[in-house]
């Protein structure tokens, strides 16, 4: 069955980088592409950006101003995700979500806190 | 960037009841391909979401059948013909025809 495993819960100062990794399994890695989307904290979902794990492309939120960067590694079947210049706005779960949103990961919880 | 509006923002349902919730899209949702990438998800609290519904009214694998889908162009609903206790969490549109994905504010749904 598909599985997405990410990487373990983070804890940040401000000004610093977090990059976030999402295993995957059970299917073949570029068959679906990949989002990010996180969730502050009683708020919505908020998608941050998408990257097609075949050839590369990437689609990135306005709203982060080149602070993210989505990255995969087809080999280990992994995406990753990396929010720099974090901010205590930035505390949140970040998730990893394939496709039409059809399977996600289980979250990763960044705080950002001095 | 496509804004996603539900409504209502809270329902309390007896169990065995129907509820409904309905999504608006500030833009059609029909794609250049001709299909409408509107989906559904629901969260349970301290969980992921997960997929309930894609193109509108396709349920996706495992999901039952209380769960429905329709609309077209702008306006959305999701309804469950008969609230069970598992049923409970938030519900989310979400907007699959252009970038940036768009998310609606969720729906809390609650038992009475």
């Amino acid at each position: 069955q598909v599985q997405l495993v990410q990487s373990g819960a983070e804890v940040k100062k401000p000004g610093a980088s977090v990059k976030i990794s999402c295993k995957t399994s059970g299917y073949t890695f570029t068959n679906y592409a990949m989002h990010w989307v996180r969730q502050a904290p009683g708020q919505r979902l908020e998608w941050m950006g998408w990257i097609n794990t075949g050839d590369g492309e990437r689609r990135d939120s306005q709203k982060f101003q080149d602070r993210v960067t989505i990255t995969r590694d087809t080999s280990a079947s992994t995406g990753y995700m990396e929010l720099s210049s974090l901010r205590s706005e930035d505390t949140a779960m970040y998730y990893c979500a394939l496709g039409g949103f059809d399977y996600w990961g289980q979250g990763t919880l960044v705080t950002v806190s001095s | 960037d496509i804004v996603m509006t539900q409504t209502p923002l809270s329902s309390p349902v007896t169990l065995g009841q129907p509820a409904s919730i309905s999504c608006r899209s500030s833009q059609s949702l029909v794609h250049s391909d001709e299909n409408t990438y509107l989906s559904w998800l629901h969260q349970r609290p301290g969980q992921p979401p997960r997929l309930l519904i894609y193109k509108i009214s396709k349920r996706f694998s495992g999901v039952p059948d209380r769960f429905s889908g329709s609309g077209a162009g702008t306006h959305f609903t999701l309804k469950i013909s008969r609230v069970e206790a598992e049923d409970v969490g938030i519900y989310y549109c979400v907007q699959g025809t252009q970038f940036p994905r768009t998310f609606g504010q969720g729906t809390k749904l609650e038992i009475k």
